[in-house]
């Protein structure tokens, strides 16, 4: 089975401060890995994801993500936040290939919520 | 607007009232899926369809609950009796075949079953 962890429920920055989302995943075999945010009573918007290649993925926003296969983490990051930044943001992932312990859809994290103090 | 386009927004219902919802993908994509949201949550699986058809349900989808997808276009998504824990967001999203694409996600419909 795959899942995610998302260690921290709120991180609280300040603006223009960096920022750092972490999430730590299980999958059999190799992962995509998947960043959302959301914001309040609106759907996921897609960031960024990691499918294969460089380990320092780049996305919308200015945020980047850091994948590291020895410690099956995927955090989020950014180096000056903006109030703005402040929302729901969740960590999925996927199996690259599909097998027998792996499943088609993405599982998500239970999210961090970002507020970013002015 | 070419996004995933959920109808309604909201819902309010009696327990014990049946509910569907709609989704409309992004037209040329071929996957199309279902999620419920709790607050506090993240999104947890339902099902997910390939064109037309049903390929894999969650645990989560009890007898209540039916997705269809005819002609591989637009999904509806039905709860039969439905129940105070059926409250929730219900998301639905669409992506391209290829496993490494991402899905995109349509606004929601939040139920509230009172």
């Amino acid at each position: 089975a795959q899942s995610v962890a998302q260690p921290e429920d709120q991180v609280n920055v300040a603006e223009g401060n960096p920022l750092t989302v972490k999430c730590t995943y299980s999958v059999s075999g190799n992962p995509y890995l998947f960043w959302y945010v959301q914001y309040p009573n609106r759907g996921l918007q897609f960031l960024l994801k990691y499918i294969t290649g460089d380990n320092l993925v780049k996305g919308s926003y200015g945020f980047e993500a850091e994948f590291n296969k020895s410690q099956t983490s995927f955090h989020l990051k950014k180096p000056s936040a903006l109030v703005s930044d402040s929302a729901l943001y969740f960590c999925a992932v996927r199996a690259a290939l599909i097998s027998s312990g792996s499943a088609r859809q993405l599982t998500f994290g239970s999210g961090t919520q970002l507020t970013v103090l002015p | 607007d070419t996004g995933v386009s959920q109808d309604p927004r909201h819902k309010i219902t009696k327990r014990g009232q049946n509910v569907t919802f709609r989704c409309d993908p992004i037209s040329e994509h071929n996957r199309l899926y279902w999620y419920r949201q709790t607050l506090g949550q993240g999104p947890e699986f339902l099902t997910y369809f390939q064109n037309e058809a049903q390929l894999e349900k969650s645990r989560l989808l009890s007898d209540r609950f039916s997705a269809e997808r005819p002609k591989g276009s637009f999904s509806t998504l039905e709860i039969q009796r439905t129940e105070q824990g059926d409250s929730a967001m219900y998301l639905c999203a669409s992506s391209f075949e290829r496993m490494n694409t991402e899905a995109f996600f349509g606004q929601g419909t939040r139920l509230t079953v009172v």
